[in-house]
């Protein structure tokens, strides 16, 4: 069964360095999500991407933040200057245009550690 | 604007039914989904209901949807150990990006 890969599975950096979080979505699908989830919180929405371009963002998603196709197969969340804050799993998000329910489906999640 | 609670743990013993409550805010939610999340994974898609449905059964699952109270159940019934994990109800809403509103999370712990 297809699924939403993610790479790496853990991130170690410091503060104030750029990461990039990869992902691979299922192939036929258009739509294209980063969640994160900060221990022992809600999985809170970041941002949603369709035809290449942002359809929406939360307020947690600034300017530190951008995401890229670059080659359609990745989807990619890069964090320009990491805060601490910014410590948290990520998840990547899924889906075809007209499947059941509009069903989002994720990857495993990037454990990122900002020290 | 969209706010989705769930009550934190909830604790049953082997073969018992488990409901896992979750109230939500937005009426104008399309989709109403169960999520699981397994200790160190990520999140699995359980089941869905369309909002204007009252119930859906698949296998062990049930879903019910009060939409007057905005109340949304899952009941798991026989809950086995491999049932323990964080339980998500989530909504979405069509148009736009379709972004998942996620409750808190309910803590399932199975016993023997």
């Amino acid at each position: 069964e297809p699924e939403v890969t993610q790479t790496p599975s853990h991130q170690v950096t410091q503060m104030g360095q750029e990461v990039i979080l990869r992902c691979v979505p299922i192939s036929n699908h258009l739509y294209f999500y980063w969640y994160r989830q900060i221990l022992g919180q809600k999985v809170e929405f970041l941002v949603s991407f369709y035809n290449n371009e942002i359809s929406e963002k939360s307020e947690i998603f600034d300017d530190q933040f951008s995401v890229e196709r670059p080659d359609g197969s990745n989807f990619t969340l890069k964090i320009r200057s990491t805060k601490l804050e910014d410590s948290a799993m990520y998840f990547c998000a899924s889906r075809t245009m007209t499947g059941p329910a509009e069903t989002q489906y994720f990857g495993p999640g990037t454990r990122l550690l900002v020290l | 604007g969209e706010d989705v609670e769930q009550s934190l743990f909830l604790s049953v013993r082997e073969g018992d039914s488990s409901v896992i409550n979750c109230t939500y805010t937005d009426s104008s939610s399309t989709y109403l989904y169960w999520y699981k999340q397994e200790p160190g994974a990520g999140l699995q898609l359980l089941t869905y209901i369309f909002s204007n449905m009252d119930m859906k059964q698949d296998q062990r699952l049930t879903v019910l949807l009060n939409k007057k109270d905005k109340h949304l159940s899952l009941r798991i019934a026989d809950t086995q150990t491999g049932d323990s994990a964080i339980y998500f109800c989530a909504e979405s809403i069509t148009g736009g990006g379709n972004k998942l509103t996620f409750g808190t999370g309910t803590q399932l712990k199975v016993e023997l």
